[in-house]
């Protein structure tokens, strides 16, 4: 298996425009998770879904930010509209279990909006 | 709210030498913590997992231990060595994983 994979690598939007960020999780992996890391709040967890199902939303910022799994090999993060804070190193995890298991990470989205 | 302590200054030590990192959490009984290493530019990757119920994880030069009662965990690295300089992560958990903010090791040659 070639990993977590996540697209786009590097994204640079302007401020107000909606930005998607991709994630496709490893095959047989039941959880995903969606972080968010900064210089300033470290890495933070955004959301999880287990089987597709969003389980915890609860570290989503605001209603800009919204998420879905339409199938076990692919996942999404959109920001609408987006602004100059929401600028960070955005990963995508998958595992095969919540916490029992490592979790494998993408390579991460640099998003810079400005 | 729970929070997760790692020590934000750089840890610099020198070639052959224990490395040891610390990571405090209060509020809260992970059943679960685990530790990450992470370079530059990229994702976090794991190393250790240990449970609540178990004092110390050995894995070649890694050491982990995990005191429930002093709500803290110690990560030693041993015959520590230059490619070892990275960020590292510790993830005390119980519903979800969640993150420190991670101490960057340097290892002078």
């Amino acid at each position: 298996d070639a990993g977590v994979i996540q697209s786009p690598r590097h994204e640079v939007t302007e401020m107000g425009q909606e930005v998607t960020l991709r994630c496709k999780p490893i095959s047989g992996h039941d959880y995903l998770f969606w972080y968010r890391q900064t210089m300033m709040r470290g890495l933070e967890l955004l959301i999880y879904f287990n089987n597709n199902v969003p389980i915890d939303d609860s570290g989503m910022p605001e209603d800009r930010f919204s998420a879905k799994m339409p199938n076990a090999s692919f996942s999404t993060l959109k920001i609408q509209p987006s602004e100059p804070r929401d600028s960070a190193v955005y990963f995508c995890a998958s595992s095969l279990d919540r916490l029992n298991t490592e979790a494998f990470f993408g390579q991460g989205t640099r998003l810079t909006v400005v | 709210s729970q929070k997760i302590e790692q020590n934000s200054e750089a840890l610099n030590i020198q070639e052959g030498k224990t490395a040891t990192l610390t990571c405090n959490y209060t509020n809260y009984s992970p059943a679960y913590l685990q530790w990450y290493r992470q370079d530059p530019g990229r994702g976090p990757v794991f190393l250790l997992l240990i449970r609540e119920n178990e004092k110390e994880k050995r894995k070649e030069r890694l050491k982990v231990t995990f005191d429930t009662t002093l709500k803290q965990s110690l990560f030693h690295i041993t015959a520590s060595q230059p490619a070892d300089s990275a960020t590292y992560l510790c993830a005390p958990s119980r519903r979800a994983l969640t993150f420190g903010s991670g101490t960057r090791l340097q290892v002078q040659p």
